[in-house]
């Protein structure tokens, strides 16, 4: 079964810090995707990264997927209130089409 | 970008009714739908995938006589939770791939509370 544990579970911070929120998996895959869901919404999709090594920019949100694609991170600059949301990961399952996804990660920024 | 719609978005039901939950997909046409549940404070957990024009595929542990899924349509998937009970209630979320890309689009989601 595969698996994508994100760390960390939980994340509270003051507006302006940076952070960086993890997810890895034993297992390899071929794209991954990065989501932030506010409450009571579905999620809306940030980014896509296919290629190992890749990185990708968007504003204040930096994403890597891992050299083996077995894992990916995502670093928020200067972080601000509105950045307050649960990210999820989500790997495709050996392109199926089907999402694993991550265990999320609830970040809160306070200003 | 695609849109994809989800209706209702809260349902409130007594125990032992059913409720049916439709997902579109507005600008595009998905052979393949997908719907999730997702526990407070938790991530998404896939129960089923729905095929247009085919049976839907569940994951392990999910009922498929419990949770009833039509694809009639390139655009239109629905979840029938049957005899819905208090332990059903929980946020239900679908998503659709747009054809021939792997990427899922959400919808807002539906909260179902049983009575």
């Amino acid at each position: 079964t595969q698996l994508l544990e994100q760390s960390p579970q939980f994340l509270s911070i003051q507006e302006g810090e940076n952070l960086t929120v993890y997810c890895n998996s034993s297992s390899v895959f071929s794209s991954l995707q990065w989501y932030r869901q506010e409450p009571g919404e579905g999620p809306v999709l940030l980014v896509t990264v296919v290629t190992g090594g890749e990185v990708k920019k968007l504003k204040r949100l930096t994403f890597q997927f891992g050299d083996a694609r077995k894992d990916s991170s995502l670093h928020i600059t200067a972080a601000q209130p509105g950045d307050t949301g649960l990210y999820l990961c989500a790997g495709d399952d050996s392109g199926t089409y089907k999402y694993i996804f991550g265990t999320g990660t609830r970040l809160k920024v306070l200003a | 970008g695609a849109v994809v719609s989800q209706h209702p978005s809260r349902v409130i039901c007594k125990s032992g009714t059913s409720v049916k939950i439709e997902c579109r997909s507005l600008d595009f046409q998905a052979t393949t739908m997908f719907w999730y549940r997702q526990f407070p404070k938790q991530s998404l957990m896939l129960m089923a995938t729905s095929n247009e024009g085919s049976k839907a595929t569940y994951e392990q542990g999910v009922e498929k006589d419990k949770f009833l899924i039509n694809h009639a349509s390139l655009t239109l998937s629905t979840l029938t939770v049957t005899s819905a009970h208090p332990e059903d209630s929980s946020f239900y979320i679908c998503s659709a791939n747009r054809e021939g890309k792997n990427i899922q689009y959400f919808g807002a989601g539906t909260r179902l509370s049983v009575l």
